[in-house]
């Protein structure tokens, strides 16, 4: 089984602050993926992200995939708390199973007002 | 377009019951997928079809089965459910946009096995 190790699990600030959420895995992706999900309703797809060192800008979301395709990155400047919620990232292997997605375990983050 | 729905939304059920989680999409998306979401887990795989009549094995297939004989439904079934499969359950269909394939999720069924 391939994982997604994505960090930190739980993340706590005031509106304003600046936020990284990571996620990293040993194995290349062929691609990946960041959904952000909403308590009570199903993951909604933010960015995909395809080659090696490119970077996504989403509002004040930017997405970074790693030059290796090994890890990715999502920064969210001055936070809003319309900006709560679980951050799951999201990738996929080349090769068998490449139809499947395999998800971290996720970003809880609150934004305090 | 209503997009992936999920019948129903709540079930309670006693240890070694039966039922039917219903997914539909209207989006004609080829792929379909079954996940379970647990605290702490993330979202894991249960099976999935790449085409009707098609279904394949994820993750975590152990006391599940699927069908998909329409293109636009994809059903999970739990023969004799167990308190292990309290969750909350995801359907999802994907198609390929752009460089890869994108995955819209339905709101969710509650489950609950006691």
């Amino acid at each position: 089984t391939q994982l997604l190790e994505q960090s930190p699990q739980f993340l706590s600030i005031q509106e304003g602050e600046n936020l990284t959420v990571y996620c990293n895995s040993s194995s290349v992706f062929s691609s990946l993926q960041w959904y952000r999900q909403e308590p009570g309703e199903g993951p909604v797809l933010l960015v995909t992200v395809v080659t090696g060192g490119e970077v996504k800008k989403l509002k004040r979301l930017t997405f970074q995939f790693g030059d290796a395709r090994k890890d990715s990155s999502l920064h969210i400047t001055a936070a809003q708390p319309g900006d709560t919620g679980l951050y799951l990232c999201a990738g996929r292997y080349s090769g068998a199973g490449s139809y499947q997605l395999t998800f971290g375990k996720g970003t809880k983050l609150s934004v305090i007002p | 377009n209503a997009g992936v729905t999920q019948t129903p939304k709540f079930r309670v059920l006693k240890t070694g019951q039966s039922m039917t989680l219903l997914c539909a999409q209207d989006m004609n998306h080829e792929y379909m997928y079954w996940y379970r979401q647990d605290p702490g887990m993330g979202l894991r795989l249960i099976h999935y079809s790449v085409g009707e009549g098609t279904t394949a094995k994820g993750e975590v297939p152990d006391g599940y089965n699927v069908s998909r004989l329409k293109k636009q439904n994809f059903l999970l079934g739990l023969e004799s459910a167990a308190p292990s499969q309290t969750s909350v359950y995801f359907c999802a269909s994907s198609y390929f946009r752009g460089s890869d394939y994108e995955q819209y999720f339905g709101p969710g069924t509650r489950l609950t096995v006691t």
